[in-house]
């Protein structure tokens, strides 16, 4: 079946701007995760959703980020007046509910802001 | 907080060579270990998911054993092959949440010469 897909694949942005990265999870799973991969630094949690249960934002690096699912399957990863310092690869990964399962990632976003 | 640390870096072998990456992790109170493999531009492909409670994993040319007890795991790579040039991920789970936010290291960069 299909796999973890995300949009867009690229996005370059100016300082100041709003961005939204789309995540299409695989159909059934209802855990879903956000990442973010820096230059030089490993992959860090960013958000965790589980089906009506509220999130954990835990990850979350500042206000301007912010995530939401609707209906239960597709999320939507913004960051408001980007920074520099939000360039990364933004990847998205979804499982099913069980901790034992692993969990399937997608592509990924490579965000660049000028 | 969980810190988790992949040595070599990067790795340079000819074709055929077996190989062994390393990863430690700080807090033992894990619930899973997995190794995942990253190629450029794409996501993350889940590799070995090692239990707690469990020793090794095996999976074709591929072994991955953990001692959690000395936060220890390790990647074996027998006969190494091209195709396996990449960049493997390990990462692990908390205990205790019911859920999975991994914590990853920074990778091992793998490059297999024919």
């Amino acid at each position: 079946g299909a796999g973890v897909s995300q949009s867009p694949s690229n996005k370059v942005t100016e300082k100041g701007k709003d961005v939204e990265l789309r995540c299409d999870p695989i159909s059934g799973h209802t855990a879903l995760y956000w990442y973010r991969q820096s230059l030089g630094q490993g992959l860090e949690f960013l958000i965790y959703f589980q089906g009506n249960s509220a999130p954990d934002k835990s990850g979350l690096p500042s206000d301007r980020f912010s995530a939401e699912r609707t209906g239960g399957s597709v999320s939507t990863l913004t960051i408001q007046r980007t920074q520099q310092e939000d360039s990364a690869v933004y990847l998205c990964a979804s499982s099913t509910r069980n901790t034992t399962d692993t969990q399937y990632f997608g592509p990924g976003t490579r965000l660049t802001v000028l | 907080k969980q810190e988790v640390t992949q040595i070599p870096a990067a790795l340079s072998v000819p074709e055929g060579e077996n190989l062994v990456l390393n990863c430690s992790f700080t807090d033992s109170a894990i619930y899973n270990l997995q190794w995942f493999r990253q190629d450029p531009g794409k996501g993350l492909t889940s590799l070995l998911l090692i239990q707690s409670s469990q020793r090794e994993q095996t999976s074709g040319r591929l072994n991955a054993s953990l001692d959690k007890s000395s936060g220890r795991s390790t990647l074996y790579i027998a006969a190494s092959q091209p195709g396996d040039s990449a960049t493997y991920l390990c990462a692990v789970t908390p205990q205790g949440r019911g859920y999975s936010t991994l914590t990853f290291g920074k990778g091992t960069m793998l490059l297999v010469s024919p």
